[in-house]
């Protein structure tokens, strides 16, 4: 079974520019997670989907950060416009049901200059 | 505000030590404790996982070891290995499957 693969591994972009992350769940997996982990933190939750549906967006800076998952199957986050603050792994999660185990990606490691 | 605190920061042990990482918490709504381990590089990745119907879960060396009165819970490595060496993550979840990671504890099993 093939797990959650994310894309691109690494980006380094300049402040101000946009970037976006992929994510494609493992398949048959209806929640979905973004994840921001910085340098010796753990991960903390930025948004969840069940299916398309974002039921849990409270900690996603809305007014930089967007994401969308449509079909219900792979999503994107963006940031526009990066800030030098956003410099860290961006990691996402699927899980089969509500209330089961966690699926993550490697993640994305962003270096804003 | 954090909804899990964890310790140590970090840990050396030995090759065959016993390893215990901590985590303790606040909220009585969470009702799901895993711990994941994480390589560099790597995404995190599920270890073990309690509810709190139990007070101790094993798989394999390692062990979960959970007190709901006190709001603790805490892992324990046991005959730890080289390959062990990772950080470990505790996390709390609540019954909407919301997950709240402890800082992390990055552990050296010196051989």
């Amino acid at each position: 079974e093939a797990g959650v693969v994310q894309s691109p591994r690494y980006k380094i972009i300049e402040k101000k520019q946009p970037v976006a992350f992929w994510c494609n769940p493992i398949s048959g997996h209806n929640t979905l997670y973004w994840y921001l982990q910085n340098l010796g933190q753990g991960p903390e939750l930025l948004i969840r989907y069940e299916n398309e549906e974002a039921v849990d967006d409270s900690q996603l800076p809305k007014d930089r950060f967007s994401a969308e998952r449509l079909k219900g199957v792979d999503s994107t986050l963006k940031i526009q416009p990066a800030e030098l603050g956003d410099s860290a792994v961006y990691l996402c999660a699927s899980s089969s049901i509500l209330g089961g185990e966690q699926f993550f990606g490697p993640g994305t490691r962003l270096t804003v200059l | 505000q954090q909804q899990v605190k964890q310790s140590p920061q970090s840990l050396i042990v030995q090759k065959g030590g016993i390893p215990i990482i901590n985590c303790a918490y606040e909220n009585t709504a969470f009702d799901y404790f895993p711990w994941y381990q994480q390589f560099p590089g790597k995404g995190p990745a599920l270890l073990i996982a309690i509810r709190p119907d139990v007070s101790e879960k094993k798989e394999g060396r390692f062990t979960i070891s959970f007190n709901k009165s006190a709001k603790q819970f805490s892992l324990h490595i046991m005959d730890s290995q080289p390959g062990d060496s990772a950080t470990y993550f505790c996390a709390v979840g609540d019954n909407f499957n919301k997950f709240y990671f402890g800082s992390g504890t990055k552990l050296n099993v010196k051989p």
